[in-house]
C-alpha cells in the first residue's frame, strides 16, 4: 500500500514567492496534520485536519501560512509570501481514527528560502 | 499543557552494545498515548510503538524493547545488540485521547551505532 505522498521533495524560493506544498494521505485515514521540523524548534504540529474540517490551526505561525483540505485524498499547506526563516522540512502525517491514534508520515518536503 | 522530554541529545556507542534512550513525560490527562518514532539519515519519520496510559505492560519486539512506567511518567526505549543500521534519531510523543489529538514531540535522541 502507498503511504503518505509529500510533493515536491525539494523546494527552494526566493523570498517572497510564493510556496505550495502537496500531500496525499493514506487512502482510508481521516485525519491529516501539518508539521514542521526545524532544529531550534523540533517537529511542531502546525494544523490538523478530520474528515476534512481543520480542527486546530494554532500552530499555524501568521497569516502568511494557509492551509487546505478541499477532499479526503488531497491537502495543501501554501506560505505567501515566504521568507528566510520558513526554511524547514514540513511533513504531512495521516491517520485512520477510531482507536488508532498513530500517525503515518510522508517523507517531507525540505524547503529553503534564500 | 503536555511536554515531552529526552534529556539525551546524543548517544554513541559500539555495535552489539546495549543502549537505552530515556523519555519522560508531563501531562494532566488521564488517558493518553505514547510513541516512539525513528527518523534514520533518509529523513523520514518511521512509527515504531504505540502505548496506552491504561496498558504499563513492557513490550518486547525483536531486539527493541519499551519500559513504561506511570509512576515516574517515563517510557524508555532499549535496543539490545544494536547494529549499524539503528543509527537514527529516535523521538518520543505524547498524544491525548481527547480533544486535541496532535503529537507532542520530544526533541529527539540521535543515536550512532559505530561498527
Amino acid at each position: 500500500d502507498a503511504g503518505v505522498i509529500q510533493s515536491p521533495r525539494h523546494e527552494v524560493t526566493e523570498m517572497g514567492q510564493e510556496v505550495t506544498l502537496r500531500c496525499k494521505p493514506i487512502s482510508g485515514h481521516n485525519s491529516l496534520f501539518w508539521y514542521r521540523q526545524t532544529m531550534m524548534r523540533g517537529l511542531e504540529l502546525l494544523i490538523y485536519f478530520n474528515n476534512n474540517v481543520p480542527i486546530d490551526d494554532s500552530g499555524m505561525p501568521e497569516d502568511r501560512f494557509s492551509a487546505k483540505m478541499p477532499n479526503a485524498s488531497f491537502s495543501t499547506l501554501k506560505i505567501q509570501p515566504s521568507e528566510p526563516r520558513d526554511s524547514a522540512v514540513y511533513f504531512c502525517a495521516s491517520r485512520l481514527g477510531g482507536a488508532n491514534y498513530e500517525q503515518y508520515f510522508g517523507p517531507g518536503t525540505r524547503l529553503t528560502v534564500t | 499543557a503536555q511536554k515531552v522530554t529526552q534529556a539525551q541529545t546524543e548517544i554513541s556507542v559500539v555495535e552489539k552494545e546495549d543502549v537505552t534512550l530515556d523519555c519522560v513525560y508531563e501531562t494532566r490527562d488521564t488517558t493518553y498515548y505514547l510513541f516512539w518514532y525513528k527518523q534514520p539519515p533518509s529523513g523520514e519519520l518511521v512509527f515504531l510503538i504505540r502505548r496506552n496510559s491504561f496498558d504499563e505492560q513492557n513490550e518486547i519486539s525483536g531486539r527493541y524493547s519499551w519500559n513504561f512506567q506511570k509512576s515516574t511518567s517515563s517510557f524508555n526505549f532499549t535496543i539490545t545488540a544494536s547494529q549499524v543500521v539503528d543509527s537514527a534519531v529516535y523521538f518520543c510523543a505524547l498524544s491525548a485521547l481527547r480533544g486535541a489529538q496532535k503529537l507532542v514531540f520530544g526533541q529527539g535522541t540521535r543515536l550512532t551505532i559505530n561498527p
